[in-house]
């Protein structure tokens, strides 16, 4: 099956530092998305985005279907920032649109 | 425009004891998936479903496990007779389509098995 890794597995950063969170996959892919899950353990939908690139606030996604990967960007950390940062694919040959998980980045991010 | 909705939010259930776990897609969703977050682990797809129909279930223990969503009423996840290792959360997700619609995610229901 389809392979989604993620790197760094963890990162600690100092508020206001920028990042860049990666995620690699082995097949075609549909559809991928991007999300937050807080320390309260709620999964917060970050980007839609199987091509190409968006912004939204301080974040910005970029996904380059040919080359199988996609980056989110963070730029001027906050301490609310933290938590886990998972990415998801619907599988190209799928027809049913189940998303596979990466195992997500922990980021700390410190006062 | 109301988001996913799942409740119970928490729930403790002791060994042997049944739990139902219950999932209100986005208005105009007729798709929906549950995924389960085992501790210390990703999400692992489990359901997908369509109104009165199961599409998917190649993420479901073979055992104990059952999904249903009916033409009237939410999504309903079900185990019978849990054990500790079922502890976990289960989140649900609703789409407008199929394959490369975006899933939109409820908060998530914690259980506890005791």
């Amino acid at each position: 099956g389809i392979q989604v890794e993620q790197s760094p597995p963890d990162l600690i950063l100092q508020e206001g530092a920028n990042s860049t969170l990666r995620c690699n996959f082995s097949d075609s892919v549909n559809n991928l998305q991007w999300f937050h899950q807080n320390p309260w353990g709620q999964l917060i939908n970050l980007f839609y985005i199987p091509s190409g690139t968006k912004q939204n606030g301080r974040l910005s996604a970029t996904t380059v279907a040919t080359e199988r990967y996609s980056l989110l960007y963070i730029s001027s950390s906050q301490t609310t920032d933290s938590g886990v940062y998972f990415c998801a694919v619907d599988v190209g040959s799928s027809n049913t649109g189940k998303l596979i998980f990466g195992q997500g980045t922990t980021l700390q991010v410190k006062p | 425009n109301a988001g996913v909705m799942q409740n119970p939010r928490h729930l403790v259930r002791r060994r042997g004891q049944e739990a139902r776990l219950r999932c209100s897609p986005m208005k105009g969703h007729s798709h929906v998936y549950w995924y389960r977050q085992l501790p210390e682990e990703g999400l692992k797809f489990m359901v997908y479903l369509q109104k009165e129909n199961i599409i998917d279930e190649s993420g479901m223990p073979k055992e104990r496990f059952s999904a249903e969503f009916p033409k009237e009423g939410p999504s309903i996840l079900r185990i019978q007779q849990v054990v500790r290792g079922d502890s976990a959360a289960y989140f649900c997700a609703s789409s407008s389509g199929i394959a490369g619609y975006e899933q939109y995610f409820g908060p998530g229901t914690r259980l506890t098995v005791t």
